[in-house]
C-alpha cells in the first residue's frame, strides 16, 4: 500500500533564508512523486513532479526536490525564502499502477517571516 | 488550459439531506477523483473513478457514493448529510499514464446544519 509521510506539520523560516519540507514515502511499486501547493482560499497547484528521468527535480518558484530511493525521501527545497511562499505544501504518492489514485501527505504550513 | 470545474463553491444543507456535488473535467481524462480535505488531516480519498461507469472506494467511502455516467462527469454523492460531512470537497482529474499529475477543482465548501 501506498503512503506518505510529511514529518513537520508546521515549518517557520524567514525571509532569505533556505527553506527545507521532508517528506518519506512508502510504495509497493515503482512510485511517482509530486509536491502540490496551497495558497489561502486557492485551489490546489502543482509544484513539481518526479518521473524517474533525474533524481533533482526542478520546480516553479525556484523549488526543488530530489529523489532518494535508498532513504524512501523526497524532501522539499528552496535556496531563499519569500514571503509569497507562506502556504501549506502537500507531497503526494502515486504507484504505477494503471488507475491508481493520488495520495496526500497531511500537509506542512510554511510561514514566512519579514 | 485544463479545466475541472465543481458546480458549487458554496453549500449549506440540512441533516438527512440528500446532496450532490458535481465535477466535469475536459481534458478527457480517464481517472476523476473526490476527496475531502480537513485542516490538519490532509486531502483524504473518498473515491476514485479509473473509467467510464467503473469506480473504487478510497480511505474514507462511508456515507458517501459516486456515479461516473459520462467520461467528463463524476458525481458525488451524500445520502444522507450528516454535520460529521462539513468539509471541503475537492474534485480531481488525470490520465493513467506513468507520472501524470492530476488537476484540481476550486473546491465546494459543504455545510451541513
Amino acid at each position: 500500500a501506498q503512503s506518505v509521510t510529511q514529518l513537520d506539520s508546521h515549518v517557520s523560516v524567514s525571509e532569505g533564508t533556505p527553506v527545507l519540507l521532508r517528506c518519506n514515502y512508502s510504495s509497493s511499486y515503482s512510485p511517482s512523486l509530486f509536491w502540490y501547493v496551497q495558497h489561502p482560499n486557492k485551489g490546489l497547484q502543482l509544484l513539481l513532479k518526479y518521473t524517474s528521468a533525474a533524481t533533482l527535480v526542478k520546480g516553479i518558484n525556484g523549488f526543488e526536490a530530489e529523489f532518494k530511493k535508498s532513504e524512501t525521501s523526497f524532501h522539499l527545497t528552496k535556496p531563499s525564502a519569500h514571503m509569497s511562499d507562506a502556504a501549506e505544501y502537500f507531497c503526494v504518492v502515486r504507484d504505477t499502477r494503471a488507475g491508481t489514485a493520488l495520495i496526500f501527505g497531511k500537509g506542512t504550513t510554511l510561514s514566512v517571516s519579514s | 488550459d485544463v479545466k475541472v470545474t465543481q458546480s458549487s463553491r458554496y453549500l449549506v444543507k440540512r441533516t438527512g439531506e440528500k446532496v450532490f456535488l458535481e465535477c466535469v473535467q475536459d481534458m478527457d481524462h480517464e481517472n476523476m477523483f473526490w476527496y475531502r480535505q480537513d485542516p490538519g488531516l490532509g486531502l483524504r480519498l473518498i473515491y476514485f473513478s479509473y473509467d467510464v461507469k467503473m469506480k473504487e472506494k478510497g480511505d474514507i467511502p462511508e456515507g458517501y457514493s459516486v456515479s461516473r455516467e459520462k467520461k467528463e462527469r463524476f458525481s458525488l454523492i451524500l445520502e444522507s448529510a450528516s454535520t460529521n460531512q462539513t468539509s471541503m470537497y475537492l474534485c480531481a482529474s488525470s490520465f493513467s499514464g506513468w507520472g501524470t499529475e492530476a488537476f484540481f477543482g476550486q473546491g465546494t465548501r459543504l455545510t451541513v446544519v
